[in-house]
């Protein structure tokens, strides 16, 4: 069946550090992808996606872009902040068309400052 | 727009008792998903519903636990009894309904609520 695997964490960082997160993906059709951010405390939200290849999601100087030759939705932000630190989830969304979404097992980000 | 509101935000309890967890969709969005995060387990979907119907619900764990949307605004999960290993914050979220023209449009963003977290003791 469908899958995302994430990197595992957690990821400590010093502040104005480059982030990569990795994330890749096993489906079959063409799924939306996304990355959903939790900060401590709270419930997801969602960061930013892609519907296609080749599609790059961005939001908040976070980056993503939809790799379909290798399978692939890596996050990227040039230069991480303190606060954000967080939950980090890369999901795919059910061939189907259910609404449903498969999350990968999160990776903590932590950004020292 | 007041999004995903859940109650309570905090619930302790004993083991054996009955614990009730409500969840207010958005307005206007037609599928609601209970999921259970654990640090041991990470995020779990326990069922969703679709128009009020339950679609899913291999995930729930046990008997103990069940749930039900009423109404398009509202929806509980109920764990009867309750056991310490149940313990972890419950989160509820929903999706707008798809447009006419294409399932496409069911491929939305999840909008969760704030969660709450269970703790049994």
């Amino acid at each position: 069946g469908d899958s995302v695997t994430q990197m595992e964490g957690p990821v400590t960082l010093s502040e104005e550090a480059f982030l990569t997160i990795n994330c890749t993906y096993t489906a079959t059709g063409y799924p939306s992808l996304f990355w959903y951010v939790q900060y401590p405390g709270e419930g997801l939200q969602l960061l930013l996606k892609a519907t296609k290849a080749d599609d790059k999601g961005s939001n908040k100087g976070f980056e993503a872009t939809y790799r379909k030759e290798t399978t692939s939705f890596h996050l990227e932000k040039g230069s991480v902040q303190v606060s954000d630190s967080a939950v980090y989830f890369c999901a795919l969304s059910d061939r189907v068309g259910t609404g449903k979404l498969i999350f990968g097992q999160g990776t903590t980000l932590q950004v020292k400052p | 727009d007041a999004g995903v509101i859940q109650s309570p935000r905090h619930e302790v309890t004993e083991m054996g008792q009955e614990v009730t967890l409500r969840c207010k969709p958005i307005s206007g969005h037609n599928s609601l998903f209970w999921y259970r995060q654990t640090m041991m387990r990470g995020l779990e979907l326990l069922i969703y519903f679709n128009n009020n119907v339950p679609i899913d619900d291999s995930g729930m764990p046990e008997d103990r636990f069940s749930a039900k949307m009423p109404n398009a605004s509202f929806s509980t999960l109920k764990i009867q009894p309750s056991e310490p290993r149940d313990s972890a914050v419950y989160f509820c979220a929903s999706i707008p309904g798809p447009t006419s023209e294409s399932t496409q449009a069911r491929r939305n963003e999840q909008f969760f609520g704030p969660g709450t977290r269970l703790t049994v003791l």
